[in-house]
């Protein structure tokens, strides 16, 4: 069973495209994360929210408690947002557990 | 990214030996936890600590032994390395509901 769904899996892009990855999760969660792995990289997160919205640059990250759902948005794509985006969630039943969807690879040529 | 350094980053070693990776934090977080990164899977948890001399396992804990003897450092064993540990393994700790990721070790198993 997979506790965090992301869509679309793989995502190519031509620059100053607008893009969105979408994720649902099926656990009681006390926050929701975006993280962004670059090829060969590290993970770095990009958003933390259990509510409503937070923009950070050209990203933005949005939730919906009651649907259970979350979007991230890349305003204005460039190339170097060429990564994997992974979503995250911190479960509220467990208290102290992670899940992660897949990732979406995203691709943007120039 | 909470001071986490992970050793070594790469390492190539032979099937039936011995492995240690090492996670080490400056932050003095709580939680601490190993996971996995394979290809079409999100990341896994191996095992975690919920503080020193307190650990438990993830979901895919066979084959792994921990050790938590200090809040700064958390090992993970691999006792007898096989194929099937070939992975990228990152270390992660936890502050309230953040998450902050070490930069990954590369481990093949020849």
């Amino acid at each position: 069973k997979n506790e965090v769904e992301q869509s679309p899996q793989n995502l190519t892009a031509q620059e100053g495209e607008f893009i969105t990855i979408n994720c649902s999760y099926s656990v009681g969660i006390s926050a929701l994360h975006w993280l962004q792995q670059h090829p060969g990289g590290g993970i770095v997160s990009l958003f933390m929210l259990s509510s409503g919205k937070k923009k950070h640059g050209r990203l933005i990250a949005t939730i919906n408690i009651q649907e259970k759902h979350s979007s991230l948005h890349i305003t204005a794509s460039h190339p170097r947002d060429s990564a994997v985006y992974i979503c995250a969630v911190s479960a509220s039943n467990t208290g102290n557990q992670f899940y992660f969807g897949t990732g979406t690879s995203l691709t943007v040529i120039p | 990214d909470a001071g986490i350094t992970q050793s070594p980053r790469h390492k190539v070693t032979e099937t039936g030996t011995p492995v240690t990776l090492r996670c080490h934090q400056t932050e003095n977080h709580r939680y601490m936890y190993w996971y996995r990164q394979d290809p079409g899977h999100g990341l896994r948890l191996i095992h975690y600590s919920y503080g020193v001399k307190d650990t438990d396992k993830g979901e895919v804990s066979d084959g792994y032994s921990v050790s938590r003897s200090k809040t700064e450092d958390f090992l993970l064993t691999l006792e007898s390395a096989t194929s099937s540990q070939t992975s990228v393994y990152f270390c992660a700790t936890r502050q309230n509901t953040e998450a902050f990721f070490g930069q990954g070790t590369r481990l093949t198993v020849v």
